[in-house]
């Protein structure tokens, strides 16, 4: 069975740029959730969407945006890039269910990291 | 705020010595909490997760445990390996939440000397 796939891996862009990155989640799994992994932040929650709607979203600016396609991939944006964008971003999916006892685990991809010069 | 926080940010032991990783959140209105691993340049895999009425979950040398009242969970690791070293993560679901929204703490790095 596949696991979660980020494209590209790796990427350099400069300021002022915008950016695209990629998400297939595992087959099945209708929840898509992303995170910025910073070594002074940590991991910081970015936003999460389920069968095409965003279903939650985390303290950051607008120029962070995401979307889900009907096969449940999802693409999150970067416009303006920053020098402090420079991060791992971290995708994982999940069934979504609204489950209290956690039984829909995250599943990480292993992440797409971005370098702004 | 729901804030979680790990000590100690690093620990290097020598291989075969039982470790404790702590974990502490300051809500403990929580409904689960887990353990992650993150090895160098690489995503996170889940390892255990507790729900809120368990007191504790094993795999295999991990055995973690919870207790809310006191806002702390422990991950045991047992006669530790040099494949055990990675960053190790704990995380809640967010208030109200999905379980997809998560707050992570910042992690502890574990080094195992051969």
């Amino acid at each position: 069975k596949a696991g979660v796939t980020q494209t590209p891996r790796y990427l350099i862009k400069t300021r002022g740029q915008q950016v695209t990155l990629s998400c297939s989640p595992i087959s099945g799994h209708r929840s898509v959730s992303w995170y910025q992994q910073t070594p002074g932040q940590g991991l910081q929650f970015l936003f999460e969407y389920f069968s095409e709607t965003q279903r939650n979203k985390g303290n950051f600016p607008g120029r962070f945006s995401g979307r889900q396609f009907s096969n449940s991939r999802s693409e999150m944006n970067v416009s303006t890039l920053e020098l402090g964008d420079s991060a791992l971003y971290l995708c994982a999916s999940s069934l979504g269910l609204r489950d209290p006892s956690g039984a829909n685990v995250l599943t990480f991809g292993a992440g797409s990291r971005l370098t702004v010069l | 705020k729901q804030e979680v926080t790990q000590i100690p940010a690093a620990l290097s032991v020598p291989e075969g010595e039982n470790l404790v990783l702590n974990c502490s959140f300051t809500d403990s209105a929580i409904y689960n909490l887990q353990w992650f691993r993150q090895d160098p340049g690489k995503g996170l895999t889940s390892l255990l997760l507790i729900q809120s009425s368990q007191r504790e979950q094993t795999s295999g040398r991990l055995n973690a445990s919870l207790d809310k009242s006191s806002g702390r969970s422990t991950l045991y690791i047992a006669a530790s390996q040099p494949g055990d070293s990675a960053t190790y993560l704990c995380a809640v679901p967010n208030y109200g939440g999905s379980q997809g929204n998560l707050i992570f703490g910042k992690g502890t790095k574990l080094s195992v000397k051969p």
